[in-house]
């Protein structure tokens, strides 16, 4: 059964920290893997990693997919309050299938 | 720039009742999709569709109907709501019609509690 698993479930850390959110996958015919940051609502794109782009890098926030582990890791460094949030990993497979992890919730404290 | 509109944001109904979900997108994406979000079980695909007139299913229908009778517009019908429906919805749309694997833009959901 295809499957999306993202580790750990929840994670509180303080302001100016690095973290590391994991998300794992189990697809036939993997094509692409994104994260997004859901707030209070919507969730919104992050990064899109694919076989020809496997690492991605925006401001403090960076990803890497590891294709022979079938994993990706989205790092944070440096987090500020502003980063707490629901983090999604979803895996693009086939031709239009997509499966989202439960998300990683992460909170920031001052 | 309106993007992703879901209407309504909040809605209570009774055990047996139906109703409509609405999403209209203006960015002339051809990829329309509906998900719910429950604790613990992230974003699960209700029915998505590649383009006007096309429409399939994903991982949990049971229950909902789609139609897709213009690019821009993709309702989601409860036939006959269940309490196992209550959930957050979202519409979400990406440009690409066969491969939606470039990240999606999501409305800002529908609230939906079935007594």
């Amino acid at each position: 059964e295809d499957k999306v698993v993202q580790s750990p479930l929840s994670l509180v850390v303080h302001e100016g920290d690095t973290v590391t959110l994991n998300c794992s996958y189990e697809v036939t015919n993997f094509r692409s893997l994104l994260w997004y940051k859901q707030e209070k609502k919507a969730p919104t794109f992050l990064f899109m990693l694919t076989s020809s782009g496997i690492e991605k890098k925006s401001g403090r926030l960076s990803s890497i997919l590891d294709k022979k582990e079938l994993s990706s890791i989205l790092n944070i460094t440096a987090t500020q309050t502003g980063d707490s949030a629901i983090y999604l990993c979803a895996v693009g497979y086939n031709n239009n299938d997509m499966r989202f992890g439960a998300g990683t919730r992460l909170t920031v404290k001052p | 720039n309106a993007g992703v509109t879901q209407t309504p944001k909040f809605q209570v109904l009774k055990t047996g009742q139906s109703m409509t979900l609405q999403c209209a997108q203006d960015m002339n994406h051809e990829y329309m999709s509906w998900y719910r979000q429950d604790p613990g079980m992230g974003l699960r695909l209700i029915h998505y569709s590649v383009g006007a007139g096309i429409t399939d299913q994903g991982e949990v229908p049971n229950g909902y109907n789609v139609s897709r009778s213009t690019t821009e517009d993709f309702p989601l019908r409860l036939l006959s709501a269940a309490p196992s429906q209550t959930s957050v919805y979202f519409c979400a749309s990406s440009p690409y019609g066969q491969a939606p694997h470039y990240g999606y833009t999501f409305g800002s959901g529908t609230r939906l509690t079935v007594v």
